[in-house]
């Protein structure tokens, strides 16, 4: 087990409506970053949160934000969901914020279905 | 652009027998290359990594290799046991992100 806890497991949604997942980071780690792995593929890069600032966005509209707390704990919000988001989301926290290549340790993924 | 190829897509192997699974990355500023596993239904776990400082890099069954000119890595198994058997991926850092290959599902078969 790696420490790294997300929230809710599973989710099923509509379009157009609004989600929030959850992640706790590692302890010691202040670093979170999130993934979106659509089935059959690897997980692509949405963004990072290092003390409470978005560190680095991929290829990701507006619609999907994000936040940190003190605490490093860090929510992802996706707003007007389309089918097309239905994936699994990754949370994967680190010591710091990526330099030399930091060691990414994923919590086990929400499940979203946009229906 | 930044991109990570993987290859094969699939694998079946007897029990016993190597695995190989290789990837080639775009962007020669990358620096950092973790393999992950991922069983059905579970969370990607790193099973080795490899910094561009080192040619190769081994723990017990599994090793790395990285070859920077021609920007390829590739990772090995020997002696195969059936709980191998799950989905890999290999992954390139840029700056502050991974960028995953598309996956290699590794079938053993006992």
């Amino acid at each position: 087990e790696t420490g790294v806890t997300q929230s809710p497991t599973h989710l099923i949604k509509t379009r157009g409506q609004q989600v929030t997942l959850r992640c706790s980071s590692q302890s010691g780690h202040n670093t979170v970053s999130w993934y979106q792995q659509a089935l059959g593929q690897g997980p692509q890069f949405i963004f990072q949160y290092y003390r409470e600032e978005e560190n680095g966005r991929g290829n990701f509209p507006p619609r999907f934000s994000g936040l940190q707390f003190p605490n490093y704990s860090s929510e992802l919000n996706v707003n007007a969901l389309e089918l097309d988001d239905s994936a699994l989301y990754l949370c994967a926290s680190s010591k710091s914020a990526g330099g030399l290549g930091e060691k990414l340790f994923f919590g086990s993924g929400t499940q979203l279905s946009v229906l | 652009g930044e991109n990570v190829e993987q290859h094969p897509s699939t694998l079946s192997v007897q029990e016993g027998d190597s695995a190989v699974i290789k990837c080639t990355y775009s962007d020669s500023a990358s620096n950092y290359f973790p393999w992950y596993k991922q069983e059905l239904g579970k969370r990607p776990q790193l099973i080795i990594d490899i910094r561009s400082n080192v040619g190769e890099k081994k723990d017990q069954r599994i090793a790395v290799t990285l070859n920077k000119t021609a920007k390829h890595f590739s990772l090995h198994i020997t002696e195969t046991q059936p709980e191998d058997s799950a989905v890999y991926f290999c992954a390139a850092s840029i700056k502050n992100k991974l960028i995953f290959g598309a996956g290699t599902r590794l079938a053993v078969h006992p």
